[in-house]
């Protein structure tokens, strides 16, 4: 069984500043994608950014990044000049199989961006 | 932008009671997702439909839930009858097919169930 653990339950970060949101993974699958998912307080979820396992560059999302380290099955997100709106449950999500599967999520990590 | 919704926004109701959940996918999105979110937790996944037919509903508790997509559009969740422990977020979240480059899930902005 495929399972994500995101082993920070809050961070906070001063408006400006760099941040990285860590998630490790475990699954026997070789192709899969893994997805950063933002839930803003009483808003609905919304995708940050995604990555394919089968390419090795890091996705890039203007100011989110990824360190896809696939050996070592961690998946971080780097949110830089970090902003009050980026204030959320940030949420590591693991795909796999090859025909509409489901998102087996981590618990979540709370961001707090301070002014 | 084109968006998922789904309503009443929020519930309460009296254990042994039935609800219901009502979610519209995105316009053309064949796929349809029904996640649980306890507070705290990260969403797990009820049941997916593709068009109108299940395509995964293991994680369904069958003797209380029930959901339908009968025209592989629109879809309904049912809960009969409510217990304390269903009490949680319930998500709706649609992608355009099942699996490929194209399988981004979307999602609705919930509805809050409170079982009292």
């Amino acid at each position: 069984a495929q399972t994500v653990t995101q082993s920070q339950p809050e961070m906070s970060v001063q408006e400006a500043e760099t941040v990285t949101l860590s998630c490790t993974y475990d699954t026997s699958e070789n192709n899969y994608y893994l997805f950063w998912y933002k839930q803003p307080p009483s808003r609905q979820m919304i995708l940050v950014i995604r990555q394919e396992a089968y390419k090795q560059q890091n996705a890039t999302e203007n100011r989110f990044s990824v360190n896809f380290q696939k050996a070592a099955k961690s998946f971080s997100l780097k949110i830089s000049d970090s902003q009050l709106g980026d204030t959320a449950m940030y949420f590591c999500a693991f795909m796999t199989g090859e025909y509409g599967n489901k998102l087996v999520f981590g618990a979540g990590t709370i961001l707090r961006v301070k002014s | 932008e084109a968006e998922v919704a789904q309503s009443p926004r929020y519930k309460i109701t009296e254990k042994s009671q039935a609800v219901a959940f009502w979610c519209d996918p995105i316009s053309g999105h064949a796929t349809l997702y029904w996640y649980r979110q306890i507070l705290g937790q990260g969403p797990e996944l009820l049941v997916q439909f593709q068009d109108e037919s299940v395509v995964d509903d293991s994680q369904l508790p069958k003797d209380r839930f029930s959901a339908e997509r009968l025209k592989g559009v629109d879809s309904t969740l049912k809960i009969q009858p409510a217990e304390l422990g269903d009490s949680a977020m319930y998500l709706c979240a649609s992608s355009l097919v099942g699996g490929g480059d194209t399988d981004t899930q979307y999602f609705g902005p919930g509805t809050r169930l409170t079982v009292l």
